[in-house]
Formats: C-alpha cells, sequence, structure tokens
C-alpha cells in the first residue's frame, strides 16, 4: 500500500466550487477504486476502474466524475452537484478487477466550508 | 446488492482478553472476506482474509472463521494489546467482474491496559 499516494491529505472548499483529489501508484495495478468514509459507516464505492479509459458507478456517483486516462492515475472530481461533500476519501487499487486484496491510500480529508 | 452488517459497533476489552468481531452477508455468491485495521486518521490495511473454500484461516493471535450456510464471518483477536486499538472493517465480495468490495459499518475496538 506504500505505492499508493493521493494528495492533498487535506482539503477546503468553498460550496459551489468543484474540486479534484489526485491517486496515483505505481504498483502497476490495472483496477482502481474511489471510497468516501462517514463516521460511524463503513467505506462507500464512489467510483471504480478496471482498465484505462474505462470506468464504472458505484452505488454513490453522483455529484462525482472521474477519468483514467494513465494506469497509475485515477483522479476524482468532487462537483458542486454533491450536497454533501465533507467526509475522508479513500482510493485502492489491486492487480487487477479479478484479484482480491485492495491496497488503500492514505486518504484526502474534505471539508466543505 | 450485497448487504454487510457488523456487530458490535464499539468494543472493550482489558488487555489480554479475546475480542470477537460479528459480520452477516446477504449475497450467497460472496466469496471473498477480507477484514481491514484502520488506526485514527490513517488508510485500512488488511490484516487477514478468507476465501469461501474454507471454513477457518489463523496468523498468529488473528483467525477468521467462515460460515457460508448461515452466511457470517467472525475475527477473534487472542491476547489483545493496546496496540490492536483502532476500528475494524470486514467486507464481502464475488471476486469476479469489478470485484467490488462491500463493507460493514465498523467496530471500534478500545483495549485497555
Amino acid at each position: 500500500d506504500g505505492g499508493i499516494t493521493q494528495s492533498p491529505k487535506y482539503l477546503f472548499r468553498k460550496e459551489g466550487q468543484n474540486v479534484t483529489l489526485s491517486c496515483e501508484q505505481n504498483l502497476n495495478h490495472d483496477a482502481m477504486y474511489w471510497y468516501r468514509q462517514d463516521p460511524g459507516q463503513g467505506l462507500r464505492l464512489i467510483y471504480y476502474s478496471q482498465i484505462v479509459n474505462d470506468f464504472q458507478k458505484g452505488d454513490i456517483a453522483e455529484g462525482y466524475s472521474v477519468s483514467r486516462e494513465k494506469k497509475e492515475s485515477f483522479p476524482l472530481t468532487v462537483t458542486s452537484a454533491q450536497k454533501n461533500p465533507t467526509a475522508f476519501y479513500l482510493c485502492a487499487s489491486s492487480i487487477s478487477a479479478g484479484t482480491d486484496t485492495q491496497y488503500f491510500g492514505p486518504g484526502t480529508r474534505l471539508t466543505v466550508l | 446488492g450485497e448487504n454487510v452488517e457488523q456487530h458490535p459497533s464499539t468494543l472493550s476489552v482489558q488487555e489480554g482478553d479475546s475480542a470477537v468481531i460479528k459480520c452477516t452477508y446477504s449475497d450467497s455468491a460472496s466469496n471473498y472476506f477480507p477484514w481491514y485495521k484502520q488506526e485514527l486518521g490513517k488508510r485500512p490495511q488488511l490484516i487477514i482474509d478468507i476465501r469461501s473454500n474454507v471454513g477457518e484461516k489463523k496468523d498468529q493471535r488473528i483467525a477468521v472463521t467462515l460460515n457460508k450456510t448461515a452466511k457470517h464471518f467472525s475475527l477473534h483477536i487472542t491476547e489483545t494489546q493496546p496496540e490492536d486499538s483502532a476500528v475494524y472493517f470486514c467486507a464481502a465480495s464475488r471476486r469476479t467482474g469489478a470485484n467490488n468490495l462491500f463493507f460493514g459499518t465498523g467496530t471500534r475496538l478500545t483495549v485497555i491496559p
């Protein structure tokens, strides 16, 4: 999991602004994932990508967008359409979509002011 | 979709005692069950996992049991130590296709010295 980085660690956003969270991995993993974590709740899947130039919606994709132009990178944009964006965002990757173990990045804590 | 329930939400034990966390799942097709440990503000770390072709797996002080018929699995920590204090998440997936993990809501374990 040391091969997955997220930036920034803390992010503050004003209401109505879009913001992009970075996720990079040097593990040569095909599959990447974005999760949202709220207090007292488990991780919920926002988007996932099985391969470059392909991505699918997870359980809570509304108000978010992603891209996967490079194997190493899977940025997440939190748009102004996301009604309650304050949360801890975690990126993960696995060798392939059919492989079990997901490794997590250190997370980005987003706060909307 | 899959629904994973986890109990208890909080657990306090004396150092040296055992701790047990239980999860149930709804999708009989799920066949991979990882457990993650998350310390405050840090990323989730995989501590143990089990596949549906076995009923129990051990790794030093940690063990996981799986009952496919009843659709539940449990984490057992023996000889608990203060450094075991963290939030523990169970998850389930089918290991096919997108390999989406469905997480429980977490158990906050406190080991009292």
